[in-house]
Formats: structure tokens, sequence, C-alpha cells
């Protein structure tokens, strides 16, 4: 298996602007997990999914933040309006029924 | 809430050495720990899930161990290398379904040669 696959790698917007992330879990896990990093407050948890259903999102910020997973192959982290404030690294991760979580590579945002 | 916390400075081993690093939390004991292991620029990575009933766990050089009356876990990496220097995460279950995990603030370690 290739990993958790995230996209794009970096991407780089302007205040105002649209920002639709995506993560592919790896095959066979039931839990999908978005975090946001930055050097002040950590790894900090944004939503989980279970089987395809949001299960907590009480860690995303603002209703500026979405996320969807429409099936089990496929996830998607949106922010809209972005303000430069929202620059971090974004990780996504999946997670077997054990418990131990796979992290993906990370998304790094910049907001100009 | 539950909070967790982590060396906050960083921790410089000599090479061989044996390198402890300490997790301590508050309130909700967890059902499980776990200690993950992240170099710059990339996501963390799975070692060691010790779960309550658990004292001990081992994986080649690493031990964990999880104290639930001190409300304490410890990761030591024995035979320390160069290699070993990054950043170490440790992570615990927020509730029951064991499904939720947050995350320490990490400690830094470098081993020097």
């Amino acid at each position: 298996d290739a990993g958790v696959i995230q996209s794009p790698r970096h991407e780089v917007t302007e205040m105002g602007q649209e920002v639709t992330l995506r993560c592919k879990p790896i095959s066979g896990h039931n839990s999908l997990f978005w975090y946001r990093q930055t050097m002040m407050r950590g790894l900090e948890l944004l939503i989980y999914f279970n089987n395809n259903v949001p299960i907590d999102d009480s860690g995303m910020p603002e209703d500026r933040f979405s996320a969807k997973m429409p099936n089990a192959s496929f996830s998607t982290l949106k922010i809209q309006p972005s303000e430069p404030r929202d620059s971090a690294v974004y990780f996504c991760a999946s997670s077997p029924l054990s418990g131990e979580q796979f992290f993906g590579p990370g998304t790094r945002l910049t907001v100009l | 809430s539950q909070k967790i916390e982590q060396n906050s400075e960083a921790l410089n081993i000599q090479e061989g050495k044996t390198a402890t690093l300490t997790c301590n939390y508050t309130n909700y004991s967890p059902a499980y720990l776990q200690w993950y292991r992240q170099d710059p620029g990339r996501g963390p990575v799975f070692l060691l899930l010790i779960r309550e009933n658990e004292k001990e766990k081992r994986k080649e050089r690493l031990k964990v161990t999880f104290d639930t009356t001190l409300k304490q876990s410890l990761f030591h990496i024995t035979a320390s290398q160069p290699a070993d220097s990054a950043t170490y995460l440790c992570a615990l279950d927020m509730d029951s379904s064991a499904s939720k995990i947050i995350f320490g603030s990490g400690t830094r370690l470098s081993i020097r040669p």
C-alpha cells in the first residue's frame, strides 16, 4: 500500500480564496482524521470520521472550514474563504480498529 | 479536559546512552497511550501503543512504560544513535471510544556522536 496520500503537497493562495485539500486513506482503515500543525499550537485535531461518517468536528475552528468523506477512499477539507491565520501544515491520517494512526505527508498551506 | 505534558525543552544525549522521554497526563485515564516520531517536514510515524492493563512494552531498542497511578508514560531509547534524533510525540485517547486521540506538544531529541 502506498500509505496515506495527500494533495497538494504545497498550496499558496491569497486571502479570500477557496482552498481544498484532498486525502486518500489506507485501504481497509475505518477511521480518518484531519489535523492542523503549527509551531504555536502543535498538532490539533480538526475532525474525524468513522466509516465515512463525521463523528466529532469540535476542533474545526470556524464555519469557514468544512470536511467531507463521500466514500471510504476519499476525503476533502475545504477552507472558504481562507485567511492568513489558516497558514499551517494540514495532515490527514487513517487508522484501523487497533487505534494506531498513519499520517500522510501533509499539505503546507500559505495564505498571503 | 484532558491535558498532556511533555518535556518542553530539547533533550541532548550522547550516542550510545539511553534517552528517556516523559509524558504526563491529567484527568481522564486513557484506555491506551501511543508514541510517535516526527522528522522535520514529515508527518508523525507510529512507534508503539501500550494499553492501560500493560505496564511495559518493547520494540527493538524502544521501551514504553505506562503507570496509571502516576498518570505517566516513559519512553526509552537504548543504545541511542544520531539517526534517533527527531521530535517524539505522545498521544492518548480522549474518550472511551478510543478513536479520538490528542497529541502532546512533543519533545525534541538530539543524539550527538
